[in-house]
Formats: C-alpha cells, structure tokens, sequence
C-alpha cells in the first residue's frame, strides 16, 4: 500500500547519543519534508527536500542533519542528543502539485 | 517568508452547531491552502484545501473560503458532532513548494 512510514515510533535515549529518525514513501514523491511538533502545537519545518540529491534547511533552527541519496528514503539524524530535542518528529512528502502527506511520526525523549 | 495566523487557538461548541476557523496570511504570492485535522496521538490529515483561483470549495459538512484581496481564508464545519472534536491547522504554500502552517485551533464539539 503507497504510505509513508516512519521509524520508530517511540524513542527514549540518553543525552550525548546518536540517533537517526527513518522516513520511507512508497509513493513516488519527488518533495519530502522533516517537521517538528510539540503534541498539538504548531509544525516547524526544519528540513525538506525537492529530490535526490536535494536538501535544504527550514526556518526552524535544527541541529539535525538530513540526506537523500534515493527518492523514497529521506532520514533525519541527531549527532548528539540533549533534552532540548524532546519532540515528536513527522515526516512528510508531496508530489508537484499536490499537498502533502504525513507519517505517523516518531515521539523522541531525551533523558 | 510567508507568515500564517491562525484564530482561535481554541473553540467549543454545542454539537449541530456550525464553527468558523479563520486564517490570514501575509505572502500574496501563495496560492494554496490546505487544511488539515489531527486528531491525538494521529499524524496529521488533509481535510479541504483550495487554490487561489477559486473563492470557495465544498464537501458535505466542510468548506473552505478563500479572500485574496484580503489575504485570508476560513474552514467552515456545520452541523458539528463529537468526532469533529480535533486540532485543525492551516497552511499556505506558494507553488506547493514550502507549506507554512498555522498555530492550530483545538476544537471540542460537546455532545
């Protein structure tokens, strides 16, 4: 079935670890997209994409990173973890145009 | 970049009772608008959106309007029932390029 998914779901880790959120659409989609979102509040765009290759930073400062090497695949990595990263992160993608899809995000705590 | 505004942060509403979400936006290059309702712990979903070159769009208990001289655009849900009970955010997107969302509305419709 054409989704996105994203792993994993849930993730409690210590301050100071790596970490790399999954994201996978099976759609075809040239667009993708990193949000982050306190539980209810507003998105903030902190990466996207516009295809392989193709990566740019969002207006919300990140100390993420992101890559693209294939379409379907656009994951987002954390070098060192601190508590000021606790969120939940949704991945997204879009066709040219067409709205975007979400994942069902992946809620990280940092301890 | 384009800023979105979203009002009111929260509505509560008697069930078959109509609510009104509105939003501006300051960009009068964008020139789509999609909704979205998420509802907890879900990832967020497409509900209605609209493109600059239409004024309004319907479907069933929803629509959309859209003012550009104004720079604003409002969801309308009538006849509202519990499981419209949610978060709605808008977004403005030039060229379905970047989506800029709103702060939210978390609507509770009382049974």
């Amino acid at each position: 079935e054409a989704d996105i998914y994203q792993t994993p779901r849930y993730l409690v880790i210590g301050t100071g670890k790596k970490i790399t959120l999954e994201c996978s659409q099976t759609m075809g989609h040239d667009k993708m997209y990193w949000y982050q979102q306190d539980p209810g509040m507003e998105l903030h765009l902190i990466h996207y994409s516009y295809g392989v290759n193709s990566t740019e930073k969002g207006d919300l400062s990140s100390e993420s990173t992101v890559s693209r090497i294939r379409t379907e695949h656009f994951p987002l990595t954390l070098e060192s973890a601190r508590p000021s990263h606790t969120s939940q992160y949704l991945c997204a993608s879009s066709e040219y145009s067409e709205t975007q899809y979400f994942g069902p995000g992946t809620r990280l705590l940092v301890l | 970049g384009e800023n979105v505004e979203q009002h009111p942060s929260t509505l509560s509403v008697q069930e078959g009772d109509s609510a009104v979400i509105k939003c501006t936006y300051s960009d009068s290059a964008s020139n789509y608008f999609p909704w979205y309702k998420q509802e907890l712990g879900k990832r967020p979903q497409l509900i209605i959106d609209i493109r600059s070159n239409v004024g309004e769009k319907k479907d069933q208990r929803i629509a959309v309007t859209l003012n550009k001289t104004a720079k604003h655009f409002s969801l309308h849900i009538t006849e509202t029932q519990p499981e419209d009970s949610a978060v709605y955010f808008c977004a403005a997107s030039l060229g379905f390029n970047k989506f800029y969302f709103g702060s939210g509305t978390k609507l509770n419709v009382k049974p």
